[in-house]
């Protein structure tokens, strides 16, 4: 199955708020609300941060929050904070063999 | 506290075999599927394959079909990740994950950097 569509970049200066696209289709995304959003920092293993679509994982800050409408899901980081500066990827549960599909990933510069 | 932790890296030539593993332990090693991803330098994150260790159920995503074989000892708690025959493409690291709410990756392993060079 194809990749869910992630922006390759997206970027944001101290304070501000920015906004990740997660696109997929009626297979996987669309029809269930099973989309999580990893974080990884370089050299590191991805970390959840966002499960059940808008559902925070233990010890991740309120200011990141998910959300999804139709095809896709959006992570939002609010009050954007130099540490974090990453790579983030969304995964979805998908109706094919596999199970899961992952997103290409975008990488978040604080500017 | 959910810990899966990988093997070491490997250098290995191609053609070669390699295994590696991921042993779960901090929740009950049969009850959850775990997942292979695989994370080419530089690139992002692949989703292989995925089993169950209570009935070693396993699915493989297409462009890892017939290229690798995953595997669990469910008496040890853990995973494996098998190559018969590596290739120079195979240089990656691999990560094993849980599989958790919503058949989605919630733990990771810290990874197992292969690196497949005559």
């Amino acid at each position: 199955q194809s990749a869910l569509t992630q922006p390759a970049s997206v970027s944001g200066s101290p304070g501000q708020s920015i906004t990740i696209s997660c696109t997929g289709t009626s297979s996987d995304v669309g029809a269930y609300n099973f989309v999580s959003w990893y974080q990884q920092n370089p050299g590191k293993a991805p970390r959840l941060m966002i499960f059940g679509v808008t559902n925070r994982s233990s010890g991740v800050p309120d200011r990141f929050s998910g959300s999804k409408s139709g095809n896709t899901a959006s992570l939002t980081i609010s009050g954007l904070q130099a540490a974090d500066e990453a790579d983030y990827y969304c995964s979805s549960y998908t109706s094919s063999i596999t199970l899961v599909v992952f997103g290409g990933g975008t990488k978040l510069t604080v500017l | 506290e959910v810990q899966l932790v990988q093997s070491g890296a490997e250098v290995k030539k191609p053609g070669e075999s390699l295994k590696i593993s991921c042993k779960g332990s901090g929740y009950s090693f049969t009850s959850y599927r775990i997942g292979w991803v695989r994370q080419m330098p530089g690139k992002g994150l692949e989703w292989m394959a995925i089993i169950y260790p209570g009935d070693s159920d396993t699915r493989y995503s297409p462009p890892f079909q017939g290229q690798v074989i995953i595997s669990a000892d469910k008496s040890i708690s853990t995973a494996y990740l098998h190559w018969s025959s590596l290739k120079a493409s195979d240089t990656a690291m691999y990560y094993c994950t849980r599989v958790g709410f919503g058949q989605q990756p919630d733990s990771w392993g810290q990874g197992t950097l292969v690196t497949v060079s005559s």
